[in-house]
């Protein structure tokens, strides 16, 4: 059964970092790409940053791009997402999610994501 | 970037009707790399739909999808108690983005 823990979300100021971490279980890590994705208060769903399934290729969407890296080590089965600069719009739950379809470079042959955690929050205020 | 609005933002109707969910994109969505997610309150989202017609893994037949190019649609053929939630579509292209959602309440 696939699971997939995040943590690492907590209550930080504004221009500070935090790392998020995703602990997978349950099938072969290194064969998936991952998906972060998250919710802010209210809002809906939005793309984060995507790895391949051996961290080759690595997106971002705009409005993280140059302050998220997204990482993984295969060793640990562990997905991370440092988080540097952060402002007050990156308040939200943070959900790591696994590719679909494996052996995938981007996620145009994800399949979409069909495992999800529950979240973690990240809350940036002074 | 594929901007993706789905409609309408809100869906009221009771147990056993059909429901019909609209998605559409901005530019063609490329080889029908479309997804379908069912979110409920304080649950991890759930792909329920994968280029855009496939029903992925444990999801009742109840639940279609259907479209191509720029328009797709996820039809449930008789909602049940569990299926009033939030639905969103999503492009899993380079930039694989979410549509803004349409919450499915109970009329």
């Amino acid at each position: 059964q696939v699971q997939l823990v995040e943590s690492g979300g907590a209550v930080v100021q504004p221009g500070r970092s935090l790392r998020l971490s995703c602990a997978a279980s349950g099938f072969t890590f290194t064969n998936y790409g991952m998906y972060w994705v998250r919710q802010a208060p209210g809002k809906g769903l939005e793309w984060v940053a995507v790895t391949s399934y051996d961290g080759t290729n690595k997106y971002y969407a705009d409005s993280v791009k140059g302050r998220f890296t997204i990482s993984r080590d295969n060793s640990k089965n562990t997905l991370y997402l440092q988080m540097d600069s952060l402002r007050a719009e990156d308040t939200a739950v943070y959900y790591c999610a696994k590719f679909h379809l494996g052996y995938c470079s981007s996620p145009r042959c994800s399949g979409g994501a069909d495992s999800w955690g529950q979240g973690t929050l990240v809350t940036v205020s002074s | 970037e594929i901007v993706l609005t789905q409609s309408p933002g809100t869906l009221s109707l009771s147990p056993g009707e059909r429901a019909t969910l609209s998605c559409r994109a901005s530019q063609s969505v490329s080889s029908s790399y479309l997804a379908w997610y069912q979110h409920r309150p304080g649950q991890a989202p759930r792909l329920l739909i994968y280029a855009a017609s496939g029903r992925a893994t444990g999801i009742p037949d109840r639940f279609s999808g259907s479209g191509s190019g720029t328009d797709f649609t996820l039809t449930i053929s008789r909602l049940e108690p569990e299926d009033f939630a939030v639905y969103y579509c999503q492009q899993y292209g380079s930039s694989p983005n979410f549509g803004g959602g349409t919450k499915v309440e109970i009329k």
